[in-house]
C-alpha cells in the first residue's frame, strides 16, 4: 500500500502566485488533515476533514482553502502565496478524528519568494 | 487549550548511551498520548502510544509511560543507535473528536 501520498515534493512560488497541494490516501480513512511544520513550532493544523463532504478550520487557516474531493483526496490551495507561507506541509489521514493514530505523507517543501 | 511541552534539543548522544526525552502536557480529561518520529526528509511515523493512565507504550526499544499524576509521557531508550537520529514529537488527542496537538519536536543526533 502507498499509504498517504503528496504532490509535489518541492515547490518554489513568487509572492502572489497560487498553487494547489494534492494529497491522497488508500487506507479507506474517513478523516484527513493538513498541517504545516515550521522550525521550533512543531506541527500546526491548517484544516481538517472529519468525513467526506465536511471541512473545518484548524489552528492556522488564514490564507488557505481546502477541498475534500472524495474520500481519498484532500487538496490544499494557496490563492495568493506570501513569504510567511514558506513551510513544509504534511497531509495526514486517520479512521476518524476521535483519538486514533494519524498517518502522514512525506511532505511538500514550499518556498515563497 | 491543550498544549504539549517537550525539550527542544538538539540532543547529542554517543552510540549505546541512554536516552530520555521529556514530554509534559496540559489537557482536560484523559487524552491519548503519542510519540511520533521523523527521519530526515520523511513524514512523521507513529513510534508508540498510550491511551490511559499507567499504560506503557513500547516499540523498537523505546518506551514511554502515561503518568496522569505528573501529566508526563517521557520517551526512554536504554541504548541508542546511530539509526535513531531523528526528530521526535510528543502529541496528544482526545477521544471525543478533538484533533492532535503536537509538541515542538526534539532533534536527536547519535554519534558513532
Amino acid at each position: 500500500n502507498a499509504g498517504v501520498t503528496q504532490t509535489p515534493k518541492f515547490q518554489v512560488l513568487k509572492t502572489g502566485q497560487s498553487m494547489t497541494l494534492q494529497c491522497a490516501q488508500d487506507m479507506n480513512h474517513n478523516s484527513m488533515y493538513w498541517y504545516r511544520q515550521d522550525p521550533g513550532m512543531g506541527l500546526r493544523l491548517i484544516y481538517y476533514s472529519a468525513s467526506e463532504g465536511t471541512t473545518d478550520k484548524g489552528e492556522v487557516p488564514n490564507g488557505y482553502n481546502v477541498s475534500r474531493l472524495n474520500k481519498r483526496e484532500f487538496s490544499l490551495r494557496l490563492e495568493s502565496a506570501a513569504p510567511s507561507q514558506t513551510s513544509v506541509y504534511f497531509c495526514a489521514s486517520s479512521e476518524s478524528v476521535a483519538g486514533v493514530t494519524q498517518y502522514f505523507g512525506p511532505g511538500t517543501r514550499l518556498t515563497v519568494l | 487549550g491543550d498544549s504539549v511541552t517537550q525539550m527542544e534539543g538538539p540532543v547529542t548522544l554517543s552510540e549505546e548511551a541512554c536516552l530520555t526525552i521529556n514530554c509534559t502536557y496540559t489537557a482536560t480529561g484523559y487524552p491519548s498520548l503519542f510519540w511520533y518520529v521523523q527521519y530526515p526528509g520523511e513524514g512523521l511515523q507513529l513510534l508508540l502510544k498510550a491511551t490511559k493512565a499507567d499504560d506503557k507504550g513500547s516499540n523498537k526499544g523505546f518506551e514511554a509511560t502515561y503518568r496522569k499524576e505528573t501529566t508526563s509521557f517521557h520517551l526512554e531508550k536504554g541504548s541508542v543507535q546511530v539509526s535513531d537520529s531523528a526528530v521526535y514529537f510528543c502529541a496528544l488527542t482526545h477521544n471525543y473528536g478533538q484533533n492532535f496537538v503536537f509538541g515542538p519536536g526534539t532533534r536527536l543526533s547519535v554519534l558513532p
